[in-house]
């Protein structure tokens, strides 16, 4: 079973920041939090990943709380092409990615 | 090439027939891995080969399925004697290595439909 907690669905105006919350308050010491997207009938596509330090890419930011409890993906000038299933993942080893039922993301005109 | 590269994309096939699904990962990736997802689920892990080995084959539904991995690179996920529940989108990844930390990169997918 998933060992993170997300949102089912959330929506964002086009232009604006998209903020995705996950909780995974039972995330171990070694263990990676870990972003991918799924648009329908495409494979995942990776966004971001992140130990304890805040990251920072061309698609994404993840900022990881302190306790590394929770983290929020952020997209910072969401655009429609942005809607899709956001999985968020805590993995202590690249071949343990389980996905949860992840947040849709809507990103509305 | 730049990404994952699975075949077919997509397979209809009759139910009792065998199928081969195959998967060309990232240049370089000693890592591979293979999940299914079914309609509306989630992912399943079904096995991951680091070189052409396969430590943990646990996630393979039944000894129908086998999978194989030759000079670390291709890998081949063979169904037999299909059943209409193996219906699915089977996709292939791939890493550097198993190492926690490691992005993995996904294809786009095999669809697989056995009528």
């Amino acid at each position: 079973d998933a060992k993170t907690t997300q949102p089912p669905s959330m929506d964002c105006a086009e232009g604006r920041a998209a903020n995705l919350p996950c909780n995974h308050s039972t995330i171990s010491g070694n263990e990676y939090v870990y972003w991918y997207r799924q648009i329908h009938s495409q494979g995942p596509q990776y966004i971001i990943h992140g130990l304890k330090n805040n990251e920072t890419n061309e698609m994404a930011s993840l900022i990881i709380t302190e306790d590394r409890k929770s983290s929020t993906l952020i997209l910072p000038h969401a655009t429609l092409r942005d809607t899709a299933v956001y999985y968020c993942i805590n993995s202590g080893s690249a071949r343990q990615l389980t996905f949860g039922s992840g947040t849709q993301l809507t990103v509305l005109p | 090439g730049a990404g994952v590269s699975q075949s077919p994309s997509n397979k209809v096939t009759e139910k009792g027939k065998d199928v081969e699904l195959r998967c060309d990962p990232i240049s370089g990736h000693t890592a591979l891995y293979w999940y299914r997802q079914s309609l509306g689920q989630g992912l399943e892990f079904l096995i991951y080969f680091q070189g052409n080995s396969a430590p943990d084959k646990s996630g393979l539904p039944s000894d129908r399925f086998s999978a194989e991995r030759t000079g670390g690179s291709v890998s081949t996920l063979t169904i037999q004697r299909t059943q209409q529940e193996d219906s699915a989108v089977y996709l292939c990844a791939s890493s550097l290595s198993t190492v926690s930390g490691n992005t993995i990169y996904f294809g786009e997918g095999s669809w697989l439909t056995v009528v």
